[in-house]
């Protein structure tokens, strides 16, 4: 089935810059996507979702970007901390009815002090 | 509002044994959901539940059952343990107007 991915596995970052992790999908018929991070030994945390009705959406620190034209999902962190490190997943959701997500393989992001 | 839980945390099993891990939410959520998650990978659905009563299978639901007979517990069940089924097992629950999903902190299990 068609499925969530990740352009990089693996992100360094210097304390203070802004981090843009990406993530492409290849399912049209998306139509709500949610960035979680996951720290060691723990459960995704939910940071922003953004359904396919809009192209940007910010949260504190951090803002989605959805270009459905060429299937592209990016969350950018302004200001990237040391507590910022952590795997970051985008999912989708098909539209279904499901209510399923579908998870990319995810990105570890090093946030170098 | 303790969110998601689970239970156990940690569990070895030896093959062909059986188990049940437990998930309890106290959000009154609708849906509630299985994933595993395996080394570099992101997390693959099992099976999920969208009410109290129902379950119905999600990407990888061999070996694995499930049942809802209450609205705030969702268990999942391995009959007959693999050691292909040593994972991280990830519960997670969504309200009826929301696709977000809030997960338990995990239940890490080995099948030797």
């Amino acid at each position: 089935g068609e499925s969530v991915g990740l352009h990089l596995p693996t992100l360094s970052v210097q304390e203070g810059d802004n981090s843009i992790i990406n993530c492409a999908y290849s399912n049209s018929a998306s139509d709500y996507f949610i960035w979680y991070k996951q720290e060691s030994g723990k459960g995704p945390q939910f940071i922003i979702d953004i359904r396919s009705n809009m192209d940007k959406r910010q949260g504190q620190r951090v803002t989605v970007l959805l270009n459905k034209t060429v299937k592209h999902l990016s969350l950018q962190i302004a200001a990237t901390q040391p507590g910022d490190s952590a795997v970051y997943f985008c999912a989708e959701n098909w539209g279904t009815g499901r209510r399923a997500l579908t998870f990319g393989s995810g990105t570890r992001l090093q946030v170098q002090p | 509002n303790a969110g998601v839980t689970q239970t156990p945390k940690f569990r070895v099993l030896k093959t062909g044994q059986s188990m049940t891990l437990l998930c309890a939410q106290d959000m009154n959520h609708e849906y509630m959901y299985w994933y595993r998650q395996d080394p570099g990978m992101g997390l693959r659905l099992i099976h999920y539940s969208v009410g109290e009563g129902t379950t119905a299978k999600g990407e990888v639901p061999d070996g694995y059952n499930v049942s809802r007979l209450k609205k705030q517990n969702f268990l999942l069940g391995l009959e007959s343990a693999a050691p292909s089924q040593t994972s991280v097992y990830f519960c997670a629950s969504s309200g009826t107007y929301t696709d977000t999903q809030y997960f338990g902190p995990g239940t890490r299990l080995t099948v030797l």
